[in-house]
């Protein structure tokens, strides 16, 4: 069974960028979608992006796109997230979330997620 | 995008009773409906996909039903474990599998 293994917490300033590592261990890792989704403080969940790390391209909800980069380095299993010109309402939980069903294209297996991440806490704030 | 919605925002039912979560979607999704259970200051779990199928390691006290645009959550017997907050998510239409704004259920 596939386990997933956030980055550390992250405090950073509006303007700034902050990049959050997921690693999967104990199963395969590269036929899978590895989503990334948020939570504002009190607040619901929100898809932010995707990627299969065979496939290598991700994708993203409209909202993030053009200030989020996510990608895959097979070697280490690890599923990276980079979210650009911050400000604070990006301060979130954010968790990584593998996708039911193994793929090598993006289907809608990629977006039921059955393994999560404990979560990454990251504060923006001057 | 499609809109998912879950009224109410919270539900408050008595231990050992049935507790019946709704979520209704802008547009049809057929079955491509998935249930998350998140317990306070914990990831989300999958409970249910495909509208009625169980994830693995659900009891059987939880059970979904619907398609097209309404679908239920139902809890039976309900456990104090199972006050948390639950989502619907759509995967029909995607990027992104959108989420409801989660139902609070409280156990009197």
């Amino acid at each position: 069974q596939v386990q997933l293994v956030q980055s550390g917490a992250e405090v950073k300033k509006p303007g700034s960028s902050v990049r959050v590592s997921c690693k999967a261990s104990g199963g395969t890792f590269r036929s899978y979608a590895i989503n990334w989704v948020r939570q504002a403080p009190g607040q619901g969940l929100e898809w932010v992006g995707a990627i299969i790390p065979v496939v290598g391209t991700a994708n993203y909800a409209q909202k993030f796109q053009g200030r989020v980069t996510i990608t895959a380095d097979e070697s280490t299993s690890t599923v990276y997230m980079e979210l650009s010109s911050l400000r604070s309402e990006d301060t979130a939980v954010y968790y990584c979330a593998k996708g039911i069903a193994g793929t090598y294209y993006y289907g809608s297996g990629s977006y039921v997620l059955d393994v999560w991440g404990k979560g990454t806490t990251v504060t923006v704030s001057s | 995008e499609i809109v998912m919605t879950q009224p109410p925002a919270t539900l408050s039912v008595s231990p050992g009773e049935r507790a019946t979560l709704s979520c209704r979607a802008s547009q049809s999704v057929s079955s491509s409906l998935a249930w998350y259970q998140q317990r306070p200051g914990q990831a989300p779990r999958l409970l249910i996909y495909g509208a009625s199928t169980r994830a693995t390691g659900v009891p059987a006290r939880f059970s979904g039903s619907g398609s097209g645009t309404e679908f239920t959550l139902t809890i039976s017997n309900l456990q104090s474990e199972d006050s948390a907050v639950y989502y619907c998510q759509q995967y029909k239409k995607w990027p992104p599998g959108t989420f409801g704004q989660g139902t609070k259920v409280e156990i009197k």
